[in-house]
């Protein structure tokens, strides 16, 4: 069973401070990794991808993957209340339909 | 660029009544489709998956079907709803590029 663990939170930071999410996964042929934002009551966007062992940094968001201890993190630097979200964690379980298998999300509060 | 349309977004039905569920993809052909349902509070469930026309993979057992009737276009629908039917039902599609993009999404509220 491939699975995909993610803290469900919340997680509560400041503004300004760094967000740090984090996600283990149990499959170790998985090769592409992704983060969605989910805003409460509406669906799931793509945030970040990555493919690679090491850091992705796209903007406030930096993606990091370590394929040998098997998790994947996503750091948000410079947090804003519009941060305030559901990020799930993703990746692709094999085979040639492109699947996902999902962690079940963590909260994020960034407090004002 | 590539849109994926879903409707209606909001939906209130008797239990017993049918459903469907619309998705429309633009830009792309030959998309892999999917349909999830996500409960309050929960996580991300696949009901549905389709690699082509007419090809439909279900991946829990239930009284929804699901229908690819053209290639951009995927259909979720039930005979008679449930309560336990009601959720968030998000359609998605992918490319080899990876990822998914997801449709706004319909609210369904089973009374």
């Amino acid at each position: 069973q491939k699975e995909v663990e993610q803290n469900s939170g919340p997680l509560s930071v400041p503004e300004g401070a760094i967000a740090s999410l984090n996600c283990t996964y149990s499959d170790r042929g998985s090769q592409s990794f992704f983060w969605y934002r989910q805003y409460s009551g509406k669906s799931p966007e793509l945030i970040m991808s990555i493919y690679s062992n090491g850091d992705k940094e796209d903007g406030r968001f930096t993606a990091q993957l370590n394929k040998a201890s098997q998790y994947v993190s996503l750091l948000i630097r410079d947090s804003q209340p519009s941060d305030s979200a559901t990020y799930l964690c993703a990746l692709e379980g094999g085979g040639s339909n492109y699947q996902l298998i999902w962690g079940a999300g963590t909260k994020l509060i960034i407090k004002p | 660029s590539q849109t994926i349309h879903q409707w209606p977004a909001t939906l209130v039905q008797p239990v017993g009544s049918p459903l469907s569920l619309e998705c429309t993809v633009e830009g792309t052909s030959n998309p892999n489709l999917y349909w999830y349902r996500q409960a309050a509070g929960r996580g991300l469930q696949l009901l549905f998956y389709s690699v082509g026309i007419g090809q439909i993979s279900s991946e829990v057992p239930q009284n929804l079907s699901a229908s690819r009737p053209q290639d951009r276009q995927f259909i979720l629908s039930s005979k008679k709803l449930l309560l336990s039917d009601s959720g968030f039902y998000l359609c998605a599609w992918s490319s080899s590029r990876g990822g998914y993009t997801f449709g706004s999404g319909t609210r369904l509220t089973v009374v």
